[in-house]
C-alpha cells in the first residue's frame, strides 16, 4: 500500500515560536491532501484540505492564519503552526489521496505529537 | 452534517473470542463508511469500506462489518480475537463519497490471554 510519512514525529517548542510539519508521500503523487488534528480521547477532526498548487480550504473554526499549509508539489504538504501556544497542543495527522482515487483512498500518516510550553 | 458514536472507548475480550465494535452514523444523504485501524507510533490504516451494493463487507485480518440502514450502524466484527488485534479502531462516515471524512471517537481493544 501507499506510504505516508510525515516529520517530525514529536516536538516540544516554547509559547510563541513556529513550528512546520512536514508531510511526504512516498510512492504517489497526491493532489489533495488533508490535515487533522487530535486531541487525547477524541475524534480525528478534520482542519483544511489543500491541494496542490493552490489555497487551502479551512474547516470552519479553523484560523488560516495560525495553521498555515502549503502544498508546494504533488508530493509534499507542509502545516506550521504560527506563535504556538499550550492550547495548540495535540497530535497532528496528515493524509493524502490518489488522484484518481474517491475517499478510499486516502492514505495516513503517523502524526506528529505537539507540546507547546 | 454528518457524525458518527463509536459506543464504548475501550474494549476488552479474550484470545478467540467475538470481537464487536460498535459504530452508529448520521448522514443526510447515503453515506460512505469506513473503519480504520491504529497501530501505536503509526498511521491509520483502513481496514475496510462500505460505499454500495452488498452490505457485508469483509475487510483485511478477518474483520468485517454490516451497513444496516435501518439502525444507521456499521458494526465492526471479528468472529476470534487475536493478540496481534491489539489496537485503536476508527469509524468514519463519508457522505456521499465526498472528500471530508467524519471520525468517531475511537474504541481502544485490548486481547487478554
Amino acid at each position: 500500500g501507499a506510504v505516508v510519512s510525515q516529520h517530525p514525529s514529536r516536538v516540544i517548542c516554547k509559547s510563541g515560536t513556529s513550528v512546520k510539519i512536514e508531510c511526504r508521500s512516498l510512492d504517489f503523487q497526491a493532489t489533495t491532501m488533508f490535515w487533522y488534528r487530535q486531541f487525547p480521547k477524541q475524534s480525528l477532526m478534520l482542519m483544511a484540505t489543500s491541494n496542490e498548487g493552490s489555497k487551502a480550504t479551512y474547516e470552519q473554526g479553523v484560523e488560516k492564519d495560525k495553521f498555515l499549509i502549503n502544498h508546494a508539489s504533488l508530493t509534499l504538504s507542509t502545516l506550521t503552526v504560527t506563535s504556538a501556544h499550550p492550547e495548540d497542543s495535540s497530535f497532528y495527522i496528515c493524509s493524502e489521496r490518489k488522484t484518481s482515487g474517491g475517499p478510499d483512498t486516502q492514505y495516513f500518516g503517523p502524526g506528529t505529537r505537539l507540546t507547546v510550553l | 452534517a454528518q457524525s458518527v458514536t463509536q459506543l464504548g472507548s475501550h474494549v476488552s475480550v479474550s484470545e478467540g473470542a467475538l470481537v464487536l465494535l460498535r459504530c452508529n452514523y448520521s448522514s443526510s444523504v447515503p453515506p460512505y463508511l469506513f473503519w480504520y485501524v491504529q497501530y501505536p507510533n503509526q498511521g491509520l490504516q483502513l481496514l475496510l469500506k462500505y460505499t454500495t451494493g452488498a452490505t457485508l463487507v469483509k475487510g483485511i485480518n478477518g474483520f468485517e462489518a454490516e451497513f444496516k440502514k435501518s439502525e444507521t450502524s456499521f458494526h465492526l466484527t471479528k468472529p476470534s480475537a487475536h493478540m496481534s488485534d491489539a489496537a485503536e479502531y476508527f469509524c468514519a462516515v463519508s457522505e456521499g463519497g465526498g472528500n471530508k471524512l467524519t471520525f468517531g471517537t475511537g474504541t481502544q481493544l485490548k486481547v487478554e490471554l
